[in-house]
């Protein structure tokens, strides 16, 4: 069975600092991993993913994430925070299991950024 | 080249009432997957169609709620006798193929709340 751990809820970083949004992920088969930001009153939309490719993953927005196998780990990162970027960050996990690829989310984290 | 369409986007209810969901994915997407974001959580899977099949539905409560994708016209999700508890955020999303790895594209959701 697939999980995933998004550590903080909550996560606020001043203006032009450095973003680090925690995702852990269990996975008893390789894994597929993604992003999501969600604004509000809005549907998702993919920041990037991992697909056995390159371990450090570049998406939209200037965001990054590096997985890490032997930390079960794959954190979210941008060198430097925009007010635009305030909003809820979904990370997913999807693997083959039983045939099915579906989305296993976690909980969100929910991103300030102070003036 | 519109993307995942749902509507309507905010349904009102009371308790007893059926509420019915529509979601038309993106153009040459055959693959649809219902999730449901209560207050404060993530995306919780409900159940993949493909045209007329009900493919996966482990994520769907066992009674009131049923889902279809027929031939012609949107995917419904349909909720009888709603109650309190069914108040959220209901995402549809959909893909072109049915594979690892693959992006979900989702819609801007409908907010259901039951009086």
């Amino acid at each position: 069975a697939q999980s995933v751990t998004q550590l903080g809820s909550h996560v606020s970083v001043s203006e032009g600092a450095l973003v680090l949004l925690r995702c852990n992920y269990s996975s008893s088969v390789p894994p597929y991993l993604f992003w999501y930001v969600q604004y509000p009153n809005q549907g998702l939309q993919l920041l990037l993913k991992y697909t056995s490719a390159a371990t450090l993953v570049k998406g939209i927005n200037g965001f990054e994430a590096e997985f890490k196998k032997s930390e079960t780990s794959f954190h979210l990162t941008k060198p430097s925070a925009h007010m635009s970027d305030a909003a809820e960050y979904f990370c997913a996990v999807s693997a083959a299991t039983s045939g099915t690829y579906k989305y296993i989310f976690g909980t969100g984290t929910r991103l300030k950024v102070l003036a | 080249n519109a993307g995942v369409m749902q509507n309507p986007r905010h349904l009102v209810r009371r308790r007893g009432q059926e509420a019915r969901l529509r979601c038309s994915p993106m153009k040459g997407h055959s693959h649809v997957y219902w999730y449901r974001q209560l207050p404060e959580e993530g995306l919780k899977f409900m159940v993949y169609l493909q045209k007329e099949n009900i493919i996966d539905e482990s994520g769907m409560p066992k009674e009131r709620f049923s889902a279809e994708f027929p031939k012609e016209g949107p995917s419904i999700l349909r909720i009888q006798q709603v109650v309190r508890g069914d108040s959220a955020a209901y995402f549809c999303a959909s893909s072109p193929e049915y594979r690892a790895g693959n992006e979900q594209f989702f819609g801007p959701g409908t907010r259901l709340t039951v009086l």
